[in-house]
């Protein structure tokens, strides 16, 4: 079946305009998660959505990034007036939960979108 | 706090070498869980393999195993006669007390022909 999708794959943007990020997950898991990847380094978590809970937004750097998945299915990230610490790739990742406990089970991750602020 | 190490930054290594990968973990959790994924440079991070704490068989899928020692809280990856197409980054992870996982910082394997 299809895995996860995210688009646009690149953005090139000015700084201090907005951009908005799309992930589609793969159908029917519940749990979606976005991550940033800075060049040469790891990935930090920003946001987790499971099912119609209230999201975990623990992980976003400032009040210029939020998310929402509409639906339960598709999710966009927004920032806002981008900076340029901003470039990175953004990862998106879906989950089923399958009956185990939350958040535990594997991540299927989709192509990222290369976010570059100049 | 949980935190996963990969000690190694960079390994290059030659064609049909052994090569083996380190991931040591952090967590006061007694339920947790652990991962390895292959960030090829296509960029899209591929899953590896998924471990409970409970379970510490080690395990053999091809040329790859992995070696889970809850002593010394490491969960190794070996790749066994290494080929070009193994270069990739690869990240080791863990789920502990939640569901935030945490992801090492990467090891970037080179394998020359």
């Amino acid at each position: 079946g299809a895995g996860v999708s995210q688009s646009p794959s690149n953005k090139v943007t000015e700084k201090g305009k907005d951009v908005e990020l799309r992930c589609d997950p793969i159908s029917g898991h519940t749990a979606l998660y976005w991550y940033r990847q800075s060049l040469g380094q790891g990935l930090e978590f920003l946001i987790y959505f499971q099912g119609n809970s209230a999201p975990d937004k623990s992980g976003l750097p400032s009040d210029r990034f939020s998310a929402e998945r509409t639906g339960g299915s598709v999710s966009t990230l927004t920032i806002q007036r981008t900076q340029q610490e901003d470039s990175a790739v953004y990862l998106c990742a879906s989950s089923s939960t399958s009956g185990r406990a939350r958040g535990t089970d594997t991540q299927y991750f989709g192509p990222g979108t290369r976010l570059t602020v100049l | 706090a949980q935190k996963v190490t990969q000690a190694q930054t960079e390994i290059s290594v030659v064609e049909k070498e052994d090569v083996t990968l380190d991931c040591v973990y952090e967590t006061r959790d007694t339920t947790y869980y652990l991962f390895w994924y292959k960030q090829p440079p296509s960029g899209e991070l591929v899953f590896l393999i998924r471990r409970n704490s409970f379970d510490e068989q080690n395990e053999i899928s091809g040329r790859y195993s992995w070696n889970f020692q809850k002593s010394t809280s490491s969960f190794n990856f070996t790749i066994t006669a290494s080929q070009v197409v193994d270069s990739a980054v690869y990240f080791c992870a863990l789920i502990a007390g939640g569901f935030k996982t945490i992801f090492g910082a990467g090891t970037r394997l080179f394998v020359k022909a």
